[in-house]
């Protein structure tokens, strides 16, 4: 069974700080998503990397796909209040199918 | 392009009792999903569709859920009876067939409460 598990789990910092997330698996994944959901919607996409080493930027975001594509991680540079939410990644396996394996979430709290 | 349609967005019914949820993906998306998302936690798949047919169902309780996608369009996702623990937010998701890198659109969700 393939599962990805993230940390921390909660991250709770002040405007202007910098932090990152870290998502982890024993599999490998042909790419991995990551999404931000708001309270009441659902999880919003923002970046998806497929390459091993492959690294994207979205603004103050920087997104990782490691060497093996086993893990993942999300750095943000000046967090802002708008920043705050849940962060999730998911794994696309090696099948067709389109399904993603979703980590359980870290929960980003900036604060003015 | 509008987004993934769920009704309705919030559900509060007691344990025992029945209920149904309502997804309308984004059009052209032939690929479906619903998801079970308890507080604090990632996603589950419960079920996907490939048009009108089931892909995977592995993780749906079959004894109390069911879920169908008759012309292949939109979708109902139904409990009965409810648990305590089916209390969760149902998110639906659509995606298009034949997108490599498996970007999927989800809808706002149904927060279900069962007392």
């Amino acid at each position: 069974t393939q599962l990805l598990e993230q940390s921390p789990q909660f991250l709770s910092i002040q405007e202007g700080e910098n932090l990152t997330v870290y998502c982890n698996s024993s599999s490998v994944f042909s790419s991995l998503q990551w999404y931000r959901q708001e309270p009441g919607e659902g999880p919003v996409l923002l970046v998806t990397v497929v390459t091993g080493g492959e690294v994207k930027k979205l603004k103050r975001l920087t997104f990782q796909f490691g060497d093996a594509r086993k893990d993942s991680s999300l750095h943000i540079t000046a967090a802002q209040p708008g920043d705050t939410g849940l962060y999730l990644c998911a794994g696309a396996g090696s099948s067709n199918t389109g399904k993603l394996i979703f980590g359980q979430g870290t929960t980003l709290q900036v604060k003015p | 392009e509008a987004g993934v349609a769920q009704s309705p967005r919030y559900k509060i019914i007691e344990k025992r009792q029945s209920v149904a949820f309502w997804c309308n993906p984004i059009s052209g998306h032939a690929t479906l999903y619903w998801y079970q998302q308890i507080l604090g936690q990632g996603p589950k798949l419960l079920i996907q569709f490939q048009n009108n047919g089931v892909v995977d169902d592995s993780q749906l309780p079959k004894d109390r859920f069911s879920a169908e996608r008759l012309k292949g369009v939109d979708s109902t996702l139904k409990i009965q009876p409810a648990k305590l623990e089916d209390s969760a937010v149902y998110l639906c998701a659509s995606r298009l067939m034949l997108r490599q890198t498996y970007e999927q659109y989800f809808g706002p969700g149904t927060r279900l409460t069962v007392t």
